[in-house]
């Protein structure tokens, strides 16, 4: 079965500073997704990635698939509070499978 | 519509009762998933329907789980004889097949089940 390690597991950053968070998978990937959530929340779908070498971004967040397809980034800029949250990647393999997702990287923002 | 809903959105309940969960889907979205998420982990899958026919359930934790949509609608989410390590949040996606590229799921706030 497809299993996606996160890293790092937690990240605290000053309010203002870039930061970059890592999801790397165990095979191929179909699609990649991002999500947020909020603690005691539901996700919060942020973007979809399925072309090897493809780049997506909406507002400071941009986010990035390998050209293998077994990697991706996701990279914030300038942080700010309303970005705190726990960043999940989810993955599937075939298009028409449930999504698997990966642990989660818990993201704190100081002031 | 005003997305996924959830209910409840907390359940405390004694060890060894039955508890049901209920999901309203997005009312266009033809598939439902349930997931289960314990603290510091990422969602679990653990069934999903494609209109009211159940596509998987294999991934159900254990014969205690059941899962029903009977008109291909709304979902219920069933545990029986709850157990400590039940208590987890559960949460419903859902999302309409072919489409997943341009939205991902849906996802729900999630019911939170606290077993005493």
């Amino acid at each position: 079965s497809q299993e996606l390690e996160q890293s790092p597991q937690s990240l605290i950053v000053q309010e203002g500073k870039n930061l970059t968070i890592n999801c790397t998978s165990s095979k191929t990937l179909y699609g990649l997704y991002w999500y947020k959530q909020k603690y005691g929340e539901g996700l919060i779908f942020l973007m979809m990635l399925q072309k090897g070498g493809e780049e997506k971004s909406h507002e400071k967040i941009t986010a990035k698939l390998d050209e293998k397809k077994q990697q991706s980034s996701l990279h914030i800029t300038a942080s700010q509070p309303s970005h705190a949250g726990i960043y999940l990647c989810g993955a599937d393999n075939s298009g028409n499978t449930p999504l698997v997702f990966g642990k989660g990287t818990r993201l704190s923002v100081i002031a | 519509d005003t997305g996924v809903s959830q209910d409840p959105r907390h359940k405390i309940t004694k060890r060894g009762q039955n508890v049901t969960f209920r999901c309203d889907p997005i009312s266009e979205h033809n598939r439902l998933y349930w997931y289960r998420q314990t603290l510091g982990q990422g969602p679990e899958f653990l069934t999903y329907f494609q209109n009211e026919a159940q596509l998987e359930k294999s991934r159900l934790l254990s014969d205690r789980f059941s899962a029903e949509r009977p008109k291909g609608s709304f979902s219920t989410l069933e545990i029986q004889r709850t157990e400590q390590g039940d208590s987890a949040m559960y949460l419903c996606a859902s999302s309409l097949e072919g489409t997943r590229g341009r939205g991902g799921y849906t996802f729900g706030s999630g019911t939170r089940l606290t077993v005493v």
